[in-house]
């Protein structure tokens, strides 16, 4: 399978205890995106990756949250001191830097509950 | 505040019906995204329209991109209970986000 993995699927914790996403791309894609879906709402964006580089944040990512992509392949989303708020999917998403379109391909998601 | 609107949000219809769900926004988008998703699982493409005007078919399933690339349509026809899921419309306007609908809802009942 060579599209978006997320691991884990599925995350149960307490609040105030700390998680770790992790999101592994299409092997050629250069830009990598995460995003958080609450029930009945669509994705909403939460920041974006070319290559290594952080380049964009939205006003959701609050310094509980911070998002890493080392070596300019898979990514980890660390959120700090859980909240029951942040209980939501986690959808980490890629694109290729060739083409025309802003196509961007989704994993599978990461559910997390905060009890 | 969703830049996108979808309507209906949910919709119910027998097997075999045909059935049209809408994007609306008052942004231009250099591109639009349709996807479906299902319970507990992330969004599949359906398909990329970029040209105002475009029509796109993928076999039952017709993508309409707004002359203006402001607003889409997906039209189902004889629709199977397969096409039962979430219909996300997402646009891209350039500064690398998505700004995702909430999603119109597709029930079909065999």
């Amino acid at each position: 399978d060579t599209g978006v993995s997320q691991d884990p699927r599925h995350k149960i914790t307490k609040r105030g205890q700390n998680v770790t996403f992790r999101c592994d791309p299409i092997s050629e894609h250069n830009r990598l995106y995460w995003y958080r879906q609450t029930l009945g709402q669509g994705p909403e964006f939460l920041t974006y990756f070319q290559n290594e580089a952080q380049l964009e944040k939205s006003r959701l990512l609050s310094d509980r949250f911070s998002a890493e992509r080392p070596k300019g392949s898979f990514s980890t989303l660390e959120i700090q001191r859980t909240e029951q708020g942040d209980s939501a999917m986690y959808l980490c998403a890629s694109r290729g830097s060739s083409g025309v379109t802003d196509t961007q391909y989704f994993g599978p998601g990461t559910r997390l509950t905060v009890l | 505040t969703q830049l996108l609107e979808q309507s209906p949000q949910f919709l119910s219809i027998q097997e075999g019906e045909n059935l049209t769900v809408y994007c609306n926004s008052s942004s231009v988008f250099s591109s639009l995204q349709w996807y479906r998703q299902e319970p507990g699982e992330g969004p599949v493409l359906l398909v990329t329209v970029v040209t105002g005007g475009e029509v796109k078919k993928l076999k039952r399933l017709t993508f309409q991109f707004g002359d203006a690339r402001k607003d889409s349509s997906l039209h189902i026809t004889a629709a199977q209970p397969g096409d039962t899921g979430l219909y996300l419309c997402a646009g891209a306007g350039g500064n690398n986000r998505l700004a995702f609908g909430k999603g119109n809802q597709v029930v079909v009942i065999p």
